[in-house]
């Protein structure tokens, strides 16, 4: 079955440090990943996508992902973080009709 | 604004009971996905219509239910609740297909005493 892991519940950073929030995948075949971003009290929103193409995708609010297929990874990256970041963070496979989401992670930025 | 519309936004009800769950997608999206939310489970899948049509179904409960409409609203059914039941439930639109994204609504928080 296709699946990802993000094997991180929280991750912690200084505000204008780098981030990077982890997640890898298990699937057959061409991998459809994503990345979503949950606010309080919200539903999620989608911030980028890699379907084919350039291993670097860039997305929303400055986010962009670096898919890695020996490593089966996507992780999400930020240049420099901003208090306004902290958030619930999903990556997710669309598999056979259905998107299927990690269990997220929590991104808490310090100022 | 995602543009995917959910009422009620919150429900308080008891065990036992039966709910409606509605849902309007974006303007022109086919697909309509519900999800549900709770501490312990994360996000789960539940199930996925394509112009009224179901094409996957994850692991709902027999007690679930879902359909959509000709003007391609969804409903989730919810009957013989539970406390377990109790969570945030999501839909979701998009175009069809893995090129698509998914655009959530703000959820309807189901409360179950």
């Amino acid at each position: 079955a296709q699946s990802v892991a993000q094997p991180e519940d929280q991750v912690n950073v200084a505000e204008g440090n780098p981030l990077t929030v982890k997640c890898t995948y298990s699937v057959s075949g061409n991998p459809y990943l994503f990345w979503y971003v949950q606010y309080p009290n919200r539903g999620l929103q989608f911030l980028l996508k890699y379907i084919t193409g350039d291993n670097l995708v860039k997305g929303s609010y400055g986010f962009e992902a670096e898919f890695n297929k020996s490593q089966t990874s996507f992780h999400l990256k930020k240049p420099s973080a901003l208090v306004s970041d902290s958030a619930l963070y999903f990556c997710a496979v669309f598999n056979t009709d259905k998107l299927i989401f990690g269990t997220g992670t929590r991104l808490q930025v310090f100022p | 604004d995602s543009g995917v519309t959910q009422t009620p936004k919150h429900l308080i009800t008891a065990t036992g009971q039966r709910v409606t769950l509605r849902c309007s997608p974006r303007s022109g999206d086919l697909s309509v996905y519900w999800y549900q939310q709770s501490l312990d489970q994360g996000l789960q899948f539940l199930i996925h219509y394509y112009n009224g049509e179901e094409r996957a179904k994850g692991n709902i409960l027999e007690r679930f239910s879902a359909q959509q409409f000709p003007d391609l609203h969804s409903e989730l059914n919810l009957s013989s609740l539970e406390l377990g039941d109790s969570a945030l439930y999501f839909c979701a639109s998009s175009g069809g297909g893995p090129n698509s994204p998914l655009h959530f609504g703000n959820g309807t928080r189901l409360t179950v005493t």
